[in-house]
């Protein structure tokens, strides 16, 4: 069964960085296109970022656009997320998911998401 | 990036359809047909139930229907049923802009 397992979410400061990780299981992960996807308390999702199987390339949402740094490492069938200059409203739980396989333009499997809060 | 636009609620008796409205411009819903819904239960993850407008990944009922007319998409669920009762997000691909989501719409079984 194809699985995510986000990790890496945490309490930080304003203007701190987080690294999250994305765990892959059940599928081929290096042939699959990969998204963040957050979700603020009690708000909507929002994308964050795509990147593609070989990492070459990658397109940002607005939100985050020069804040973040999105690696795979398929070797480890590994999805990264490197936050940061991290603001209050970057408070969200973030998850990790598929993309474009098998679905064109849709996000199929997902995680159960990691929790990012950032508070003074 | 604006979301697109979605009631924040609808409900529907058990038995019956509810049809839920995204709303967007066509620099998304309209230009594309890249239109995803995800069903989404408190606390859980989202889960795809239509993609490209109005298709259905395997194993989604087919009450679970997509539309699009203009820069509108729709998605019906008919013969509702007590699982149904869940938050409903769309979303379409939005060129330069990449992926937009609609605000949500939480959707109750009477």
């Amino acid at each position: 069964e194809a699985q995510l397992v986000e990790s890496g979410g945490g309490l930080v400061q304003p203007g701190e960085s987080l690294r999250l990780s994305c765990a892959a299981s059940g599928f081929t992960f290096s042939t699959y296109w990969m998204t963040w996807v957050r979700q603020g308390p009690g708000k909507g999702l929002e994308w964050v970022v795509n990147i593609s199987p070989d990492e070459s390339e990658k397109y940002f949402g607005d939100s985050m656009r020069g804040r973040v740094i999105v690696s795979r490492d398929n070797t480890k069938n590994s999805l990264f997320l490197q936050m940061n200059s991290l603001r209050v409203e970057d408070t969200a739980l973030y998850y990790c998911a598929t993309f474009w396989s098998p679905y064109k333009g849709a996000f199929h499997i997902w995680g159960r998401g990691t929790m990012v809060t950032v508070s003074s | 990036q604006s979301a697109l636009t979605q009631p924040p609620s609808a409900s529907g008796s058990l038995g019956q359809s509810v049809t839920i409205s995204c709303t967007g411009t066509s620099s998304d819903v309209g230009g594309y047909n890249y239109v995803s819904w995800y069903q989404q239960h408190p606390g859980k993850a989202p889960k795809l139930i239509i993609y490209e407008v109005n298709k259905r990944p395997s194993g989604v009922p087919e009450r679970f229907s997509g539309a699009k007319s203009g820069n509108t998409a729709s998605l019906t669920v008919s013969g509702l049923q007590a699982e149904d009762e869940a938050d409903y997000y769309c979303s379409s691909y939005a060129g330069g802009r990449g992926y937009v989501f609609g605000t949500g719409t939480e959707v109750t079984v009477l």
